[in-house]
């Protein structure tokens, strides 16, 4: 089936430096979300994004946190500058938005786990 | 604001056996609700949805029916594989921003079948 790619799977980074986690969407599709799941809690919605503008951020989205799908490469999620409590594993998504049964479906990622030092 | 609860957070079962995993869930908008299935180092995947009130949805050996009168969306199984082992998260979207809106959660169970 459609395969979200997530790169690079793990990061191991320093408190208050910059990271910027990547996601290959499924080809054609429009809408792009990131989730954050802190270790033995449930997946949390993060921010979806459609036509180069974020649609909808959670309270989770933090003033840090960015997002960007520049010229159609990489679906982005930039958290400058890092705290301690940003470690956990964050999924990326994308679903087609463009009609038929499958438009609401949101295909995941393996997932981005990030270890703030 | 909306609420999944997944009352089992681990479920260990003999091959064979029938298996079910609960889900209830609150909102006060549409309701599309899903289940997802994740298995070790993969990625979340689609194992069924419905938004239809008192349907029957079926994939891959697996059904649920949305009961919107009890907010539940139950996955079942009748006869469980060790290959069903695996995270299961049940998972509501309120249709709030159409058919791109955030989904919410609920804290996963986790399927052990054993031999």
């Amino acid at each position: 089936g459609p395969k979200v790619l997530q790169i690079p799977s793990h990061q191991i980074i320093d408190m208050g430096q910059m990271v910027t986690l990547n996601c290959d969407p499924v080809s054609n599709h429009l809408y792009f979300y990131w989730y954050k799941q802190i270790l033995g809690q449930q997946m949390e919605f993060l921010v979806n994004f459609y036509n180069g503008k974020v649609m909808e951020k959670s309270k989770l989205f933090k003033d840090q946190f960015s997002v960007e799908r520049p010229d159609g490469s990489y679906f982005t999620l930039k958290i400058q500058p890092t705290a301690l409590e940003d470690s956990a594993v964050y999924f990326c998504a994308s679903s087609p938005g463009t009609g038929g049964l499958n438009q609401d479906t949101q295909y995941f990622g393996p997932g981005t786990r990030l270890l703030v030092l | 604001g909306d609420s999944v609860t997944q009352t089992e957070g681990l479920v260990t079962l003999t091959e064979g056996l029938p298996v079910m995993l609960n889900c209830t869930y609150q909102t006060a908008y549409s309701t599309f609700l899903f289940w997802y299935v994740q298995h070790l180092n993969e990625a979340p995947k689609l194992l069924l949805k419905s938004s239809t009130d008192n349907k029957r949805t079926e994939h891959q050996g697996f059904h649920a029916t949305l009961h919107k009168s009890s907010s539940s969306f139950h996955l079942q199984k009748s006869s469980a594989q060790l290959s069903d082992s695996a995270l299961y998260y049940c998972a509501l979207s309120d249709g709030q921003t159409g058919f791109a809106s955030a989904l919410t959660f609920g804290s996963g169970t986790k399927v052990i079948v054993l031999p």
